[in-house]
């Protein structure tokens, strides 16, 4: 798989919108890019994927470069509940890839009042 | 339609004891992933089963533990003579079975190990 890069950290401010960069420069033609969110203590959450166009849907917008070497989740207008561990991962189809997901160290999101 | 359910949310055992902890799959979900979260560190991948199949167990430590999803009823993973060091967070996945495309995993809430 695809290794992914992520800021360890970042802050926003509640309303406004957080743009979440993932760098993933080794990318293959058929992988896709996956986020995932971590509220504390909660399960994993489910927030987007896309492969090569950019998603929107209820939770979140994903902006994939034309080359795929990078991706924004866009968070439109974040609110105190979204503060949480975002990951970025990036997996090939199904049946190559063998399934499973494997989770870096995330972006940790904190937004403040 | 319910999400992942996970039994027990906590588990309390002393060192020696075995603890198990149940995962039913979403409606229509034949896979099954268990991940493991230490306290302050990242979501580590355990174990892949199918219906009565171990897929993939490239994450199971080689002693004590073992997972089943047996044909009827919901996967469990077993933890035989609990350490302290199995005190974790222990969280359930699920996928549809499909041959193409992408795989999302829809995670539970998760079962709260404590070994005393």
């Amino acid at each position: 798989d695809a290794k992914t890069t992520q800021p360890p950290s970042m802050d926003c401010a509640e309303g406004r919108a957080a743009n979440l960069p993932c760098n993933h420069s080794t990318i293959s033609g058929n992988e896709y890019v996956y986020w995932y969110r971590q509220i504390h203590s909660q399960g994993p959450q489910y927030i987007i994927h896309g492969l090569k166009n950019n998603e929107t849907n209820e939770m979140a917008s994903l902006i994939i470069t034309e080359d795929r070497k990078s991706s924004t989740l866009i968070l439109p207008h974040a609110t105190l509940r979204d503060t949480a561990v975002y990951y970025c991962i990036v997996r090939g189809m199904i049946k190559a890839a063998g399934n499973k997901l494997t989770f870096g160290g995330g972006t940790r999101v904190l937004v403040k009042p | 339609n319910a999400g992942v359910m996970q039994n027990p949310r906590h588990l309390v055992r002393r060192r020696g004891q075995e603890a198990r902890l149940r995962c039913s799959p979403m409606k229509g979900h034949s896979h099954v992933y268990w991940y493991r979260q230490l306290p302050e560190e990242g979501l580590k991948f355990m174990v892949y089963l199918q219906k009565e199949n171990i897929i993939d167990e490239s994450g199971m430590p080689k002693e004590r533990f073992s997972a089943e999803f047996p044909k009827e009823g919901p996967s469990i993973l077993r933890i035989q003579q609990v350490v302290r060091g199995d005190s974790a967070a222990y969280f359930c996945a699920s996928s549809l079975s499909r041959e193409t495309g992408a795989n999302v995993l829809t995670f539970g809430a998760g079962s709260r190990l404590t070994v005393l």
